[in-house]
């Protein structure tokens, strides 16, 4: 049974495009993340949200746009996608034992 | 700008060896320190956390040593073997809260 799972797995689009990840924990964590980790392998925070509420947000584009509809599932919809937002992107949730992440989006903009 | 420095950015070494990769940190209000291990197609895992009030805490092949004053950290794997073969990252948070990660070092275990 998956902890932090997350979908698609891969996602293959057209520049200018919209797309969306999903992200379910069954942790019972509060907190949840997305990371985008780039071709070097860079993890960086993009978003946090702690029962559905915002709590973080870094400099990213606001055509990144996190939803969270309840403690257990954190989305991420991308607009206009660019071929800079190609990257795998990870989402995460926190507890007393640390980070759980997901096995992440493979994202590549064409 | 990046708050964990880590290094090296790659290593190689010999099944049974030691691999050391180093992190060195500014924010002196950083609590916690976690290793991540991560293998290809796969994300980060939990390896071993320690917090600034230990100087060294060991589980299993995996040490970390904690040098609060110098402001660093570093990752041991005792024995190395060919399935460690990964790519490890520190990271620092306060209070469990908004990890910042290092840059990741590749390990490569030859048999």
């Amino acid at each position: 049974d998956t902890a932090v799972s997350q979908t698609p797995k891969y996602l293959v689009t057209q520049m200018g495009n919209d797309k969306s990840i999903k992200c379910e924990q069954n942790l019972g964590h509060d907190t949840m993340y997305w990371y985008k980790q780039d071709s070097k392998k860079f993890l960086k925070i993009m978003f946090s949200y702690n029962n559905k509420e915002l709590i973080i947000n870094e400099t990213v584009p606001n055509r990144f746009s996190p939803k969270s509809p309840d403690k257990a599932h954190l989305n991420l919809h991308i607009n206009s996608l660019e071929l800079g937002d190609s990257a795998v992107y990870f989402c995460a949730s926190s507890g007393t034992h640390g980070y759980t992440f997901g096995s992440g989006t493979r994202l590549t903009v064409v | 700008q990046q708050q964990v420095k880590q290094s090296p950015q790659s290593l190689i070494v010999q099944k049974g060896g030691i691999s050391i990769i180093n992190c060195a940190y500014e924010n002196t209000a950083f609590d916690y320190f976690p290793w991540y291990q991560q293998f290809p197609g796969k994300g980060p895992a939990l390896l071993i956390a320690i917090r600034p009030d230990v100087s060294e805490k060991k589980e299993g092949r995996f040490t970390i040593s904690f040098n609060k004053s110098a402001k660093q950290f570093s990752l041991h794997i005792m024995d190395s073997q060919p399935g460690d073969s990964a790519t490890y990252f520190c990271a620092a948070s306060k209070n469990d809260y908004k990890l910042s990660f290092g840059a990741g070092t590749t390990v490569t275990v030859r048999a």
